[in-house]
């Protein structure tokens, strides 16, 4: 099983819902990834896990909080998001955060929409 | 600071070859990585490269010279699915991804 798994493909919220992105990977990744995209841009960096910790936020605002409940499984919980946040979010893992040739596997996406 | 140029977008027809080039300054380096990105879908890895040198890989191939701060990315007997973006990332000291902003591929028949 080489595969990311992301739920939901597709999310519009409102600004002042909670809603939850989900990310799963069985390839006993110890490190996984959060990255936002927007249209025709690479992908940027939000937050890194590594050993089940949060080892990097990137100056993400507090509307997007992470939660990595055991290895396998990393969120993304949303609050009061602004229309702007609109993109598509993309979970990543790979072996070790630290290994040298720490090839990143990506999920499919959640394409984001806030009304 | 830190920066990862490409071309913006190229064309090239069905059964060509083309070569993507990535320039790079970044704090460190532990390797140049290449991803294909189809519209709307997610990155998918492509190739590694840590040492100088050309990793071949079925129709595409990967060259790096450090000592230049250079890659490129050859394409050959292009196909129409081979239409997409291929993004240029690096990995820096502190084992960060540093992305290219991609160079979108036009291949026409």
């Amino acid at each position: 099983d080489t595969e990311v798994t992301q739920t939901p493909k597709h999310l519009v919220m409102g600004m002042t819902n909670k809603k939850s992105l989900k990310c799963e990977q069985h390839m006993g990744h110890r490190a996984m990834y959060w990255y936002k995209q927007k249209a025709k841009k690479p992908p940027e960096l939000m937050f890194v896990y590594s050993y089940e910790k949060l080892s990097i936020n990137e100056s993400v605002p507090s509307r997007f909080s992470p939660e990595c409940p055991n290895s396998s499984l990393l969120n993304l919980h949303l609050h009061a998001l602004q229309p702007e946040d609109s993109a598509l979010y993309l979970c990543a893992s790979s072996q070790d955060e630290a290994d040298r040739n720490t090839e990143a596997f990506f999920g499919q996406g959640t394409r984001l929409t806030v009304v | 600071g830190q920066n990862i140029d490409q071309p913006t977008e190229m064309t090239a027809t069905e059964g060509a070859i083309v070569q993507i080039n990535c320039t790079y300054q970044t704090s460190g380096f532990n390797g140049l990585f290449w991803y294909q990105q189809h519209a709307g879908e997610a990155p998918t890895f492509l190739s590694y490269n840590v040492l100088d040198g050309l990793e071949e890989k079925g129709r595409f191939s990967s060259f790096l010279s450090r000592s230049k701060g250079y890659s490129y990315l050859l394409l050959k007997e292009l196909q129409m699915k081979d239409s997409a973006s291929y993004l240029c990332a690096v990995m820096d000291s502190n084992y960060q991804l540093i992305w290219g902003a991609g160079t979108k591929l036009i291949i026409k028949p």
